[in-house]
């Protein structure tokens, strides 16, 4: 089963308007991390936006912030007034813990979505 | 404050040789990460490492693979006899924190490595 699903394989805005991005995900885990990032055509990997699960309020950077709906398990990024260099892939991921060889936890491992394609348009 | 350096930024293997990618952290953090993006996917998480220690190799295949992170130096990853399903864009990501389930540690990425294989 799919634990991050991004169910938008690809997403057009205006520039100047507000989009959102979607993001569901899913754990039995109380405690859990759930993040974004971007990926420019260019390659690398940008953090975004960064929200916990026992945050009560919704994250916001800038012009980023994340709808956080813990009972749907759901984390949208929204992204206000739109700019062209906004336009790239946007993974949704989230920290979940692992069984280590030495019989231990980590949480040392994200797991992404398969990613939306986000163009903004002139 | 230099970000998180991968080097190189490309590299082109024939089958059967060697790939090594380097990864030197962020300054101030000690915890490096490596994950592997084929194309048109996600990033699947490959390694988790301290210094000097594996925390978490759950990701890593079972043969051919190998990552290190000594006391002095960048983290390698090590990829023996290398194939063409290979081929693929590696990232080293780096935090200064152990990781907690809802904490607020970043793993903040490199540029990554884009490994060609003929």
């Amino acid at each position: 089963a799919q634990k991050i699903t991004q169910t938008q394989p690809g997403m057009f805005v205006q520039e100047k308007e507000a989009v959102t991005l979607d993001c569901t995900y899913d754990t039995s885990d109380q405690s859990y991390g759930l993040f974004w990032y971007k990926q420019p055509s260019s390659g690398e990997m940008i953090f975004l936006i960064y929200q916990g699960s026992y945050d009560e309020q919704n994250a916001t950077e800038g012009r980023y912030s994340l709808n956080f709906q813990k009972a749907r398990k759901s984390a949208n990024l929204v992204i206000s007034a739109s700019q062209l260099g906004d336009s790239a892939m946007y993974f949704c991921a989230m920290r979940e813990p692992t069984d280590t060889n030495a019989g231990g936890t980590s949480y040392g491992k994200l797991t992404f979505g398969q990613g939306t394609i986000l163009t903004v348009h002139p | 404050n230099a970000g998180v350096m991968q080097n190189p930024r490309h590299l082109v293997r024939r089958r059967g040789q060697e790939a090594r990618l380097r990864c030197s952290p962020m300054k101030g953090h000690s915890h490096v990460y490596w994950y592997r993006q084929l194309p048109e996917e996600g990033l699947k998480f490959m390694v988790y490492l301290q210094k000097e220690n594996i925390i978490d190799e759950s990701g890593m295949p079972k043969e051919r693979f190998s990552a290190e992170f000594p006391k002095e130096g960048p983290s390698i990853l090590r990829i023996q006899q290398v194939v063409r399903g290979d081929s693929a864009a590696y990232f080293c990501a780096s935090s200064p924190l152990p990781e907690t389930g809802a904490g607020k540690n970043i793993q903040y990425f490199g540029a990554g490595t884009r490994l060609s294989v003929l």
